[in-house]
């Protein structure tokens, strides 16, 4: 089965602060891979999607931009945090018509 | 993608049965119903998925009309465990799986 590893689990940083959260899958080979983002008691809005190395899919413009350098790795980065980007992280798995596996997240504190 | 909507809370006790009722009206010929469960500080856990008529899992029961416009997952004899988000999804058999979750039902369980 697969496993998702997200780091770390949380995050405190200041407004302005560069940002690299990084998120590995095991067991599993050339997945789709996905980042949402989860705002205290609302539903996961997902942020972006890849379905190879290298080919990303931004779902809502914002301040982050994601990265997979590798089959089974996925960044989401910022160059300068803001307020708004506080939030829960969630790195998630998945091939067409299968369940998506979710990893435990990063919450992100921005101060 | 099919909007779903269902009720943002629910309240049970301990041992009894919990049905909670997820409408989806748009839902296309190629969409399967998903059902995840999360608990706080956690990514999302899928619980069961199914297509029509009845879904059966160790650890709940998903019922599709013939029209598939709703769906009930019924969790069987809930423990405080059980307390939790439920999210009600409806997925694509095409394309990239991108997930669109709305807010939820806060199930809690009682003892």
């Amino acid at each position: 089965s697969q496993t998702i590893h997200q780091w770390p689990a949380t995050l405190v940083q200041p407004v302005g602060s560069p940002l690299s959260l990084e998120c590995t899958v095991e067991g599993t080979s050339n997945p789709n891979l996905y980042w949402y983002r989860q705002a205290a008691g609302r539903g996961l809005q997902l942020l972006f999607y890849s379905v190879g190395i290298g080919q990303i899919s931004s779902e809502v413009p914002q301040n982050l931009s994601a990265s997979r350098p590798q089959d089974r790795q996925f960044i989401l980065s910022s160059k300068k945090l803001l307020l708004s980007d506080s939030g829960f992280y969630l790195c998630a798995s998945g091939r067409s018509n299968q369940p998506q596996h979710f990893g435990d997240g990063t919450r992100l504190s921005i101060l | 993608l099919a909007k779903t909507t269902q009720p943002i809370s629910m309240d049970s006790y301990e041992g009894q049965e919990v049905n909670i009722t997820c409408s989806h009206n748009n839902i296309a010929t190629n969409d399967y119903i998903t059902w995840y469960q999360q608990f706080p500080s956690q990514g999302p856990r899928f619980i069961i998925q199914g297509y029509k008529t009845k879904v059966t899992n160790e650890v709940a029961s998903l019922f599709i009309p013939a029209d598939r416009k709703s769906s009930t997952l019924s969790l069987p004899r809930v423990s405080l465990s059980d307390t939790a988000v439920y999210y009600c999804l409806v997925i694509s058999s095409g394309g990239y799986n991108k997930l669109i979750f709305g807010a939820g039902t806060r199930l809690a369980v009682h003892p």
